[in-house]
């Protein structure tokens, strides 16, 4: 089982570019989440995707989008990125309630 | 609004004592509470759980105990390994998002 797998691993942009970041989930699972972790905090919930949509979603601006594919697995795009966009994206997938989120290894994005 | 705290940034503790991590939140819809453990370059791995039903959940060297009326969730490793030396994050489940602590980093000392 090769768990859940973000790409790329890291990514150099300039700001007011886009960047788009791919996960695919643990096998079996059918929800993906995605978290922004910045340098010494915790992670920080931006969307939720279930059955191709969007369930829930945290305080981030309308330039973070997403999309989930039939295949369950997700990309995050991120326009006119901000110095500020720079962090550590993980992605977590979960099947059903209540259970733990799996994490994949994140992607190292850091915006110039 | 932050509404998982972990008040301790850092921990260390010799190896095979108890280690001792705490969690305080603020939030009473709060329903499921997990520990993850984090590597340098590695995403956070999943450790252990606890239902909101619940006031204490046991997995090996790992146990978790909530208490509900003061809003107070703590993890206890015992013995602590040298392996253990990590960063140790807290998380709440509301609806379906996870909402996370700043992270206790742990270090265990031979």
């Amino acid at each position: 089982d090769a768990g859940v797998t973000q790409s790329p691993t890291h990514l150099i942009k300039t700001r007011g570019q886009q960047v788009t970041l791919r996960c695919s989930p643990k096998s079996g699972h059918d929800t993906v989440s995605w978290y922004q972790q910045a340098l010494g905090q915790g992670p920080q919930f931006i969307f939720q995707y279930y059955e191709e949509e969007e369930r829930q979603r945290g305080n981030f601006p309308d330039r973070f989008s997403g999309h989930q594919f039939p295949n369950y697995s997700s990309e995050l795009n991120v326009n006119a990125l901000l110095l500020g966009d720079s962090a550590l994206y993980l992605c977590a997938s979960s099947f059903g309630v209540n259970t733990e989120a799996f994490f994949g290894q994140g992607t190292r994005l850091t915006v110039v | 609004d932050q509404q998982v705290k972990q008040n301790s940034p850092s921990l260390s503790v010799q190896e095979g004592r108890i280690s001792i991590l705490n969690c305080d939140y603020t939030n009473s819809m709060f329903d499921y509470f997990l520990w993850y453990k984090k590597y340098p370059a590695e995403g956070p791995t999943f450790l252990i759980s606890i239902s909101s039903i619940k006031d204490k959940n046991e997995d090996g060297r790992f146990t978790v105990f909530l208490n509900k009326s003061a809003k107070h969730l703590s993890l206890h490793i015992v013995p602590s390994q040298p392996g253990d030396s990590a960063v140790y994050f807290c998380a709440a489940k509301d609806d379906y998002k996870l909402s996370f602590g700043a992270g206790t980093t742990v270090t265990v000392r031979a």
